[in-house]
């Protein structure tokens, strides 16, 4: 298994420009995130999904969009990139069975590193 | 709301132990993690525990939880340069979303 894949591990926007990150697992988990760590921070949640066509917004989903229509696929969509968007982004899946006891650990891609200039 | 908070940096000596501190506020907690990230990389998990669990060992890693302060705490036994990173203490409650709550990390730095 390949795991959590994301493209591309590096891009450059111009302010005002648009762009898509794309996330894929191959794990058949129900579960994706998307965050975003800033230099020294911790990781701030963007969007998740439950299921294939079902999102929902995280802690700071302003400037941001997504889509759900495959298990395996969760893209991230910058409409128009802001220099507060230069950021490193990370998909994560995680698989929920519906028990009591599900550890719902979550795995991470290797990062998109995006800056805005 | 919920929190949970480390400190940010620690600096030991190869072949020493190190001990990153976690406290989180929900008491109602299902699974407290740890993640590792190396420079330039992503999150790696590296062990988590259960609530009704207050020890878990794993290799040279020891996790002990303590409930009723609040606290989590990850002892890497015999550290090594490799062991250089930072470490997220996250909370996990069920009822919550099914969302992790992060701390800001501890960026551990073991010196030669």
């Amino acid at each position: 298994n390949a795991g959590v894949t994301q493209t591309p591990k590096f891009r450059i926007l111009k302010i005002g420009q648009s762009m898509t990150l794309q996330c894929t697992q191959d794990m058949n988990h129900n579960y994706m995130y998307w965050y975003r760590q800033d230099p020294g921070m911790g990781l701030k949640l963007i969007y998740y999904s439950v299921g294939a066509g079902i999102t929902d917004k995280g802690e700071v989903p302003n400037g941001y969009n997504v889509s759900r229509s495959t298990t395996e696929d969760f893209p991230l969509r910058l409409e128009l990139a802001a220099p507060s968007q230069t950021s490193v982004y990370f998909c994560a899946s995680s698989y929920y069975s519906g028990g009591g006891t599900s550890t719902d650990t979550q795995y991470f891609g290797p990062g998109t590193r995006l800056t805005v200039l | 709301g919920e929190d949970v908070e480390q400190s940010l940096f620690l600096s030991v000596r190869e072949g020493d132990s190190s001990v990153i501190n976690c406290t989180y506020t929900d008491s109602s907690s299902t699974y407290l993690y740890w993640y590792k990230q190396e420079p330039g990389a992503g999150l790696q998990l590296l062990t988590y525990i259960f609530s009704n669990m207050d020890m878990k060992q794993d290799q040279r890693l020891t996790v002990l939880l303590n409930k009723k302060d609040k606290h989590l705490s990850l002892r890497i036994a015999d550290t090594q340069t490799g062991d250089s990173a930072i470490y997220f203490c996250a909370e996990f409650n069920a009822g919550n979303n099914r969302k992790l709550i992060w701390g800001l990390g501890t960026s551990l730095a073991v010196n030669p």
